[in-house]
């Protein structure tokens, strides 16, 4: 069974690249990687969403190695107010079920 | 102004009561999710819908139930079964149920007293 693991939680610096990688075991080959930003009390907002190698859109990147099993979104040039946590999502298909995999999500701080 | 929405933002209820929190979405999306979040965890699936009257179970549909009646409406009970029903609850919806994005509403945090 699938199943994405994160790390709790990142710092940085305002300016600094942030890297999130999310490792996603016996994902299968039809699967696609998304990820999405959380402010507290608040629903999740997307961020960007691949199926292999790079994927780059005008707020983050995407990185899938060839066997992907994992992927990190890389954040250049953090802000304040990118302080948030973020999740990896996972799509898998089995038999004649959907199989939603959400990551335990990455609290990242961003400090002055 | 296209969107998804929930309500209400807040909601108490009393143990032992079913409640029915609301989700509407303009966004002709034909795939809509529900989600529980308990504090300072992740999103767990509670049911998700890929078209108008068909819906499954997610990972966690016990003490819940849901409809599909119409394409932009995904109501979800909380039933008196579910043993720990206070939660932050999303809903969500795709334009198809696989390798889309998936919008979010605002959520509803209930509350059982």
């Amino acid at each position: 069974l699938a199943k994405t693991t994160q790390p709790i939680s990142m710092d940085s610096y305002e300016g600094q690249e942030v890297n999130i990688t999310c490792s996603h075991n016996n994902i299968a080959t039809n699967d696609y990687i998304t990820w999405y930003q959380q402010f507290p009390s608040q629903g999740p907002r997307f961020i960007i969403q691949g199926y292999k190698t790079k994927v780059t859109n005008e707020v983050a990147s995407l990185f899938i190695p060839a066997d992907r099993k994992s992927s990190t979104l890389s954040l250049p040039r953090v802000s304040l107010s990118d302080t948030a946590v973020y999740y990896c999502l996972v799509g898998l298909r089995m038999d004649s079920s959907y199989k939603l995999i959400f990551g335990s999500g990455t609290r990242l701080l961003v400090r002055p | 102004d296209g969107g998804i929405t929930q309500s209400p933002k807040y909601l108490f209820r009393k143990e032992g009561q079913n409640v029915t929190l609301s989700c509407e979405q303009n966004l002709n999306h034909d795939a809509m999710y529900w989600y529980r979040q308990d504090p300072g965890q992740g999103l767990r699936l509670i049911y998700y819908s890929q078209i108008v009257n068909d819906f499954q179970k997610g990972d966690i549909a016990e003490g819940y139930s849901v409809s599909r009646e119409k394409k932009e409406s995904f109501p979800l009970t909380v039933t008196s079964a579910q043993k720990n029903p206070t939660a932050f609850y999303l809903c969500a919806s795709s334009i198809r149920l696989e390798g889309n994005e998936q919008f979010f509403g605002p959520g509803t945090r209930l509350t059982v007293l």
